[in-house]
């Protein structure tokens, strides 16, 4: 069973704290993504990876930066959190060996005070 | 303008209707996923259909890719599909790009 798992699953943070979120899978897939949704709204690409050492960054990088030190983890940090940085984040895995289909981990919910 | 818009945004019906939903894009894309979410949840794929017609138990997707357009059919709906589904796209980059998703509602 392909598994991503997400942590921590909620998190408050303060306003110029650094936040990070972490992701493992063990689906041995080459790319990971992280994405971020709010209320009412479909998700949003942050940043992703294609494999260990890479990073890319998606369509709302700014004030995001990840990691990818492994072919498991992923992480995504917010040196300087803010409030509208407020919104449940998601980890996925996926690769073209899986049909490019994407495997979620549960949601990191992050609230900036 | 948003490159993948979903109709409608909410859906009500009674146990046993059934649901069409609609997905449009903006791009060509080289991968369409629909994905169901439970309220509060995480995502799970259910269907990959770039194009032509694919069935999986009540669920039923046709993606004409020329008009940039696919629909997810849900037959016999169940309290238990109640939630977001939502559609995404790759536009050959290795990215999916999501609409914002339609809620639906079965009532008992």
């Amino acid at each position: 069973e392909a598994a991503v798992t997400q942590s921590p699953r909620n998190k408050v943070a303060v306003t110029g704290g650094k936040v990070t979120l972490s992701c493992n899978q063990t689906n041995n897939h080459n790319n990971m993504y992280w994405y971020r949704q709010d209320t009412g709204h479909g998700l949003r690409l942050i940043h992703y990876s294609y494999g260990a050492g890479s990073t890319e960054k998606g369509d709302i990088p700014d004030g995001y930066k990840a990691s990818r030190p492994s072919q498991e983890n992923f992480s995504l940090i917010l040196e300087l959190a803010t409030p509208s940085q407020t919104s449940v984040y998601f980890c996925a895995s996926g690769d073209r060996d899986s049909g490019n289909t994407l495997y979620f981990g549960e949601g990191s919910r992050l609230i900036v005070v | 303008g948003q490159q993948v818009q979903q109709s409608p945004s909410s859906l009500v019906l009674q146990e046993g209707e059934n649901a069409e939903l609609q997905c449009n894009f903006s791009s060509t894309a080289t991968q369409l996923q629909w994905f169901y979410q439970s309220p509060g949840g995480s995502l799970v794929s259910l269907l990959s259909n770039p194009s032509g017609t694919k069935h999986t138990g009540r669920l039923t997707s046709t993606t004409v890719t020329k008009e940039r357009r696919s629909s997810l059919h849900i037959s016999s709906s169940q309290t238990t599909d109640s939630g977001t589904y939502l559609c995404a796209i790759d536009t050959n980059t290795g990215k999916l790009t999501f609409g914002d998703g339609t809620v639906l509602t079965v009532k008992p």
